[in-house]
């Protein structure tokens, strides 16, 4: 089966560091999405990771491991407009070009 | 450039009735998708266009959703008519070309069904 986990809500202070986790278990993997989602509006792409590692895009970071099965999205100095739905989803290149998401974890960012 | 336009932002109708819903792509993106999000559940991809081509439709929950994209610019998708499981935010995404090594899917704002 398919099946993408990450937690439901998260709550941090501004300013500090949080750490959004991504398990997934999929047929046909090419990539990791992760994408930011404020209350009604579009999902907004943040990163996409291909490789093993960490790629680093001003305040967010975000991680893959292939051979685990795992990712996660770090967001450094935290601020209150980072309050938002963060989504992660697995992306598979085949014929099927399809993204497989996650319930997406709501993170509130607290003064 | 502007992004991805869907319409309308909202829609409630009947159970019955019949509702059309319409995205307007990043132009120059040959690839069109979409998903749904029902409430409480994770987003739920619909149904994939190349150009004008349905490239897969295996999301596509029964036959009363009907999705077209003539001439490969917009694309409809038409549920007649609605059930009250239908009831959902309805997103497109639009991505570039296929066989992009990095092919980034860009979302509209949704539009949200509420089928009464």
């Amino acid at each position: 089966g398919q099946n993408i986990d990450q937690p439901t809500e998260m709550t941090a202070t501004e300013g500090a560091i949080v750490q959004i986790n991504c398990t997934y278990q999929t047929s046909g993997f090419n990539g990791l999405f992760w994408y930011q989602q404020h209350a009604g509006e579009a999902p907004t792409f943040l990163s996409y990771n291909v490789l093993d590692g960490l790629e680093e895009k001003g305040r967010f970071s975000s991680f893959l491991s292939r051979s685990k099965g795992y990712s996660y999205l770090l967001l450094k100095e935290l601020q209150m407009k980072d309050s938002a739905s963060y989504l992660c989803a697995a992306f598979n290149a085949g014929n099927n070009r399809k993204l497989i998401w996650g319930l997406g974890t709501s993170l509130a960012v607290n003064p | 450039e502007a992004g991805v336009t869907q319409f309308p932002s909202h829609s409630v109708i009947e159970k019955g009735q019949t509702v059309t819903l319409r995205c307007d792509p990043i132009s120059g993106h040959d690839n069109l998708y979409w998903y749904r999000r029902v409430m409480g559940k994770e987003i739920k991809f619909l149904l994939h266009f190349v150009k004008e081509s349905k490239q897969d439709e295996s999301g596509m929950p029964n036959n009363r959703f009907l999705a077209e994209r003539t001439g490969g610019t917009y694309s409809t998708l038409k549920v007649q008519p609605a059930e009250l499981e239908d009831s959902g935010v309805y997103f497109c995404a639009s991505s570039q070309k296929r066989g992009a090594s990095t092919d980034t899917q860009y979302f509209g704002p949704g539009t949200r069904l509420t089928v009464l």
